[in-house]
């Protein structure tokens, strides 16, 4: 069965600092992929990234980077120079196959939420 | 375009109404979901449409009854909800497989009163 496991509840930072949250993901497949959504008080989920098990270069997307370490089955996110916007759930995810047919099933991490304070 | 619309955004029912909430996507995609999601916790996967044709049900109760009526429309039909069905149901496409994001709408947020 897979796992993913985001240990941070709730983070707290101010205007312009760094955050990182992490992401710890549990397979058995040899090839497997993993994102990234934003939940903002809105409800919508907000895809970020898909990152697949066999790319290991980190990411940039502006303020935004993540870092895929798959000795440590980590795949964290970081914001640099934090802003109030960014102000939301966050979750990491992991994907499979439903059967023989497309589509895929999530198994999501708890959720972890962010709140930038002025 | 990656949008994924839904309808009504809210939506307040009694325990014997019947409703149904809408969902639509005009990207091309061959899967269609619908989550549940309470509260500070992650999306619970429903129901899962591939191709048009009901691919998963995630031991659903009866009340909760999906159609897919074209490869652009998703609908959820309520029936006899219960209180403690009410929540955010989102709605979700992607092109496919496992390797493929998932886009969502912007929920319906129901109530059961």
């Amino acid at each position: 069965a897979q796992k993913v496991t985001q240990a941070q509840t709730e983070i707290s930072v101010v205007e312009k600092e760094d955050v990182t949250l992490d992401c710890v993901y549990e397979t058995r497949d040899t090839t497997y992929y993993l994102f990234w959504y934003k939940q903002p008080p809105s409800g919508e989920l907000v895809f970020l990234i898909r990152r697949n098990s066999f790319d290991e270069q980190n990411e940039i997307s502006g303020r935004y980077s993540w870092n895929f370490q798959k000795s440590t089955s980590s795949f964290n996110f970081t914001i640099t120079a934090s802003q109030v916007v960014d102000s939301a759930v966050y979750f990491c995810a992991l994907s499979e196959e439903v059967g023989e047919t497309s589509g895929s099933r999530l198994t999501f991490g708890e959720g972890t939420q962010l709140t930038v304070n002025p | 375009d990656t949008e994924v619309t839904q309808t009504p955004k809210h939506l307040v029912m009694g325990m014997t109404n019947k409703k149904s909430l809408k969902c639509e996507q005009h990207m091309g995609h061959r899967a269609m979901y619908w989550y549940k999601q309470k509260a500070k916790k992650p999306p619970e996967l429903m129901f899962v449409y591939s191709y048009e044709k009901l691919s998963i049900n995630e031991s659903v109760p009866s009340r909760f009854s999906p159609e897919c009526p074209n490869s652009s429309l998703l609908n959820l039909h309520l029936h006899a909800l219960q209180p403690e069905d009410s929540a955010l149901y989102l709605c979700a496409s992607s092109q496919g497989g496992r390797a493929y994001e998932q886009y969502f709408g912007p929920g319906t947020r129901l109530t059961v009163t």
